[in-house]
């Protein structure tokens, strides 16, 4: 058990519709990372938040977004949903602002029909 | 820009047999390398990290790496394979600067057979 926590394990919605994947850290842990892993992108870094601010930003859409609240967890929202989102969706945290060693939760499976 | 390429997305041994999982690496500078694990629904988790000291890394599970910066390869290995070795295997690169995200090659899916 890395100590990551992602909720709901799976998710099933239609195209068009919005969703929200929630995260806790570790306890201690600061950063917030999101990826994204599916069959053909492979683990595509979305975003980072360190201590509630926004740290770094990868190949994130436009219709997804993110936050990381002052008790640190973290929330990725995807709205406006497509076939191509169907993905698993990780969190991961670290202690410090830098990725040296990330603990990954076991992910969010979302399936969009 | 950083990569990671990933030769072979999957890998077949027997039980006992070595394992060689291969990783090549582009990066403009200095690189912080690791190697992580995936079992079947489970998150990643690190294996082990070259980050500008030894170049021969130990790791988990008997698992070991080595930088050849002459060759950009991080390549992983262990002596003998274990049938709870089998999971995909995923080698990624960072800067040791600026924000350091994590750049993840395709993976390995690493099958061992009794």
């Amino acid at each position: 058990d890395s100590g990551v926590t992602q909720t709901p394990k799976h998710l099933i919605t239609a195209t068009g519709q919005r969703v929200t994947l929630r995260c806790s850290p570790r306890s201690g842990d600061l950063s917030v990372y999101w990826y994204q892993q599916s069959l053909d992108q492979g683990l595509q870094f979305l975003i980072q938040y360190y201590n509630g601010e926004e740290r770094a930003k990868g190949n994130i859409l436009e219709r997804f977004s993110a936050q990381q609240f002052p008790d640190l967890h973290s929330e990725l929202n995807l709205s406006s949903l497509e076939l191509g989102d169907s993905a698993l969706y990780f969190c991961a945290s670290s202690p410090t602002s830098t990725n040296e060693k990330l603990f990954f939760g076991s992910g969010t499976q979302l399936s969009v029909l | 820009a950083q990569s990671v390429t990933q030769l072979g997305s999957h890998v077949s041994v027997s039980e006992g047999a070595l394992v060689l999982l291969r990783c090549n690496y582009s990066s403009s500078v200095p690189p912080y390398l690791f190697w992580y694990v995936q079992y079947p629904n489970q998150g990643l988790q690190l294996l082990l990290k070259y980050t500008s000291a030894a170049t021969l890394v130990k790791g988990i599970n008997g698992f070991e790496a080595e930088f050849k910066k002459s060759e950009t390869s991080f390549h992983l290995t262990k002596p003998s394979a274990h049938m709870s070795d089998a999971a995909e295997y995923f080698c990624a690169v960072s800067s040791n600067t600026g924000f350091q995200i994590l750049v993840f090659g395709t993976g390995t899916r690493l099958l061992v057979s009794p």
